[in-house]
């Protein structure tokens, strides 16, 4: 069965060093996503990515965050500068559909981030 | 006032039984409702989508909206140890095409 992929399981850095989280999307499908999940806490919409550019994007989503699709398969997540507080699980989803069936997503394991 | 509520659980219920998992939410504008479950350390997995007012049913698992009272539900019949799980309720928002999650309520089956 297809999946989303997601390296690194985990990662610990310091903050203030930059971290690339990388995914891999089912092959097929055209809208990408980033979410988190702080330990403990409900899980939060980062940014959507489609036709190559971003479409939507949270309050979280600062000028700290940027996602790139650099190829044909991988979509990573880059994040400048840690700081303590992002420190999280970080989720890839992706889907074939959008609009209002924009909530038909498949998620990867997650990347755990670890901000010291 | 959130915009996805859960009751946090843990909903204890034994082996056989019914569980019923609740979801309100404040955006009476949203489209979309979806539930996930979300085994610990795991990521979350969809497993009902539902987009009309009414019942829809996948085999153990039916979900139910009631859009006029901004409220949507999960039931899980013949309920199994491996359905101890977080579900998580979200939902597609009139702020824009991304889900809004709730902060999902702890099933626990007993044998």
């Amino acid at each position: 069965e297809p999946e989303v992929t997601q390296t690194p399981s985990h990662q610990v850095t310091q903050m203030g060093q930059e971290v690339i989280l990388r995914c891999v999307p089912i092959s097929n499908h055209l809208y990408f996503y980033w979410y988190r999940q702080i330990l403990g806490q409900k899980v939060e919409f980062l940014v959507s990515f489609y036709n190559n550019e971003i479409s939507e994007k949270s309050e979280i989503f600062d000028d700290q965050f940027s996602v790139e699709r650099p190829d044909g398969s991988n979509f990573t997540l880059k994040i400048r500068s840690t700081k303590l507080e992002d420190s999280a699980m970080y989720f890839c989803a992706s889907s074939d559909r959008g609009g209002t069936n924009t909530g038909e997503l498949f998620f990867g394991e997650g990347s755990r981030l670890t901000v010291l | 006032q959130k915009e996805v509520e859960q009751n946090s659980g843990p909903l204890s219920v034994p082996e056989g039984a019914i569980a019923s998992l609740n979801c309100t939410y404040s955006d009476r504008g949203s489209q979309s409702f979806f539930w996930y479950r979300q085994y610990s350390g795991k990521s979350p997995e969809l497993i009902m989508f539902i987009y009309s007012n009414g019942d829809k049913e996948d085999g153990r698992f039916t979900a139910q909206l009631n859009k006029a009272s901004q409220y949507v539900s999960l039931l899980i019949r013949d309920s199994q140890p491996s359905d101890s799980a977080t579900y998580l309720c979200a939902l597609v928002g009139n702020a824009g095409n991304m889900l809004t999650f709730g902060g999902g309520t702890r099933l626990m089956v007993k044998p």
